[in-house]
């Protein structure tokens, strides 16, 4: 399978524990985003990289969440602290940007269920 | 980037011809209009693409309006599987740094 992983499907943690997700990109995909998606909602984007630059974050981002793509292949996302409220689906997608007009079409991967008891 | 409505939920039959319309009264010139395919448990799906007039490919058609102000998705002869959350996005091309969904619209196909 060549698509987008990510590791792992559901996550069951206590409030106040840190939790650590990881996506990997279709291998030859430059861009990589989170986003994260509550029941019932859209996805929410938080923040995406090309290559290992980390070009832009969400305001939803608090200073509780990092996010990592220290090789610009594999990503991670950390949530230190956790609330109740963090209980979300937790989307990655990755594209392959070119820097001119054409399709910037996002894959995306099956996400990380995190519940926060 | 520009706001989207669409209709919250859709029903349908299985073979029937399902429409879904989204509003982008403020869309921008350089926005191009996107829609993404979503089951439960899975992450969106790219359906389809475009900017003016009328796309298709294998899966839908997407017809837009001189005034680009709205479109219209459109699903041929939906089967069961097309039963999803279906997301209408607006924004430029070339970037689409970041993808603002919307609620979506819930089509139910029936037997």
């Amino acid at each position: 399978d060549t698509g987008v992983s990510q590791d792992p499907r559901h996550k069951i943690t206590k409030r106040g524990q840190n939790v650590t997700f990881r996506c990997d990109p279709i291998s030859e995909h430059n861009r990589l985003y989170w986003y994260r998606q509550t029941l019932g909602q859209g996805p929410e984007f938080l923040t995406y990289f090309q290559n290992e630059a980390q070009l832009e974050k969400s305001r939803l981002l608090s200073d509780r969440f990092s996010a990592e793509r220290p090789k610009g292949s594999f990503s991670t996302l950390e949530i230190q602290r956790t609330e109740q409220g963090d209980s979300a689906m937790y989307l990655c997608a990755s594209s392959l940007f070119l820097g001119t007009s054409g399709n910037n079409e996002q894959f995306f991967g099956p996400g990380t269920r995190l519940t926060v008891l | 980037l520009a706001k989207t409505t669409q209709p919250i939920s859709m029903d349908s039959y299985e073979g029937q011809e399902v429409n879904i319309t989204c509003s982008h009264n403020n869309i921008a010139t350089n926005d191009y209009i996107t829609w993404y395919q979503q089951f439960p448990s899975q992450g969106p799906r790219f359906i389809i693409q475009g900017y003016k007039t009328k796309v298709t490919n294998e899966v839908a058609s997407l017809f837009i309006p001189a005034d680009r102000k709205s479109s219209t998705l459109s699903l041929p002869r939906v089967s069961l599987s097309d039963t999803a959350v279906y997301y209408c996005l607006v924004g430029e091309d070339t970037g689409f740094q970041k993808l603002v969904f919307g609620t979506g619209t819930r089509l139910l196909v029936s037997p």
